[in-house]
């Protein structure tokens, strides 16, 4: 089946400092991937939409200074947890369709932010 | 709005036990419902789904029934492994909203003992 994967899949870094995640789909090309937070004991909370090509589009309540992301290829998708600070930090997953429509999701192992 | 309830773990069992993960729904429209398995380390996996009222869902023993009387989408598995410990999600995608954009309940581990 379709394959994602994220890296890195820790990440342990100092307040104020910025990290990038990254998200590729590695068999199929995906001109969308979705975000999502994930706190611990609550379910993923959809953050935004990366499209390919285009600007993001971000959830209500979803800070797009704080939280940027870049679809740069169809098959990489950035986020950076700019400034950081330790209410940042979660576990941070990322998904993709691979067939644009459809109700298939595949998602990513998932990254362990820790902000000190 | 739209949300996703599922009863809260960690749901222990022992082997060859039956299970059953509930899980309700609040959703405008008809809502596509979905579980998926997130294995010790791995990404979510689609376990099962249902598009429309009454149907069933199934996979790997496990099965789901979309019941829009009760705004239900419970998982059942007749007789489960220590293979199956896992979290499980509930996930519901409205018909009204954008494409493949997925509401998640809060997961329930299952933990299997031999």
């Amino acid at each position: 089946g379709a394959v994602v994967s994220q890296h890195p899949s820790r990440v342990i870094c100092k307040s104020g400092t910025s990290v990038k995640i990254e998200c590729r789909s590695l068999d199929f090309q995906a001109t969308t991937m979705f975000w999502y937070r994930q706190f611990p004991k609550q379910s993923l909370m959809l953050m935004a939409t990366s499209n390919e090509g285009s600007k993001a589009t971000y959830e209500q309540g979803v800070e797009k200074d704080k939280f940027l992301i870049n679809h740069a290829s169809l098959t990489l998708s950035t986020l950076t947890v700019t400034s950081a600070h330790p209410e940042d930090s979660s576990f941070y997953i990322c998904s993709a369709p691979p067939i644009a429509g459809t109700d298939t999701q595949y998602f990513g192992p998932g990254t362990r932010l820790t902000v000190l | 709005g739209n949300s996703v309830t599922q009863m809260e773990g960690p749901v222990t069992l022992s082997e060859e036990a039956f299970l059953t993960i509930n899980c309700t729904y609040t959703a405008t429209g008809y809502p596509s419902l979905f579980w998926y398995v997130q294995y010790p380390g791995e990404g979510l996996q689609l376990l099962l789904k249902a598009t429309k009222a009454d149907d069933k869902g199934s996979n790997k023993g496990f099965e789901a029934t979309y019941r829009k009387e009760t705004t239900s989408f419970h998982l059942e598995k007749g007789s489960v492994q220590v293979s199956d410990s896992a979290v499980y999600f509930c996930a519901l995608k409205w018909s009204g909203g954008a494409t493949n954009k997925l509401i998640f309940g809060t997961g329930t581990l299952l933990a299997v003992q031999p």
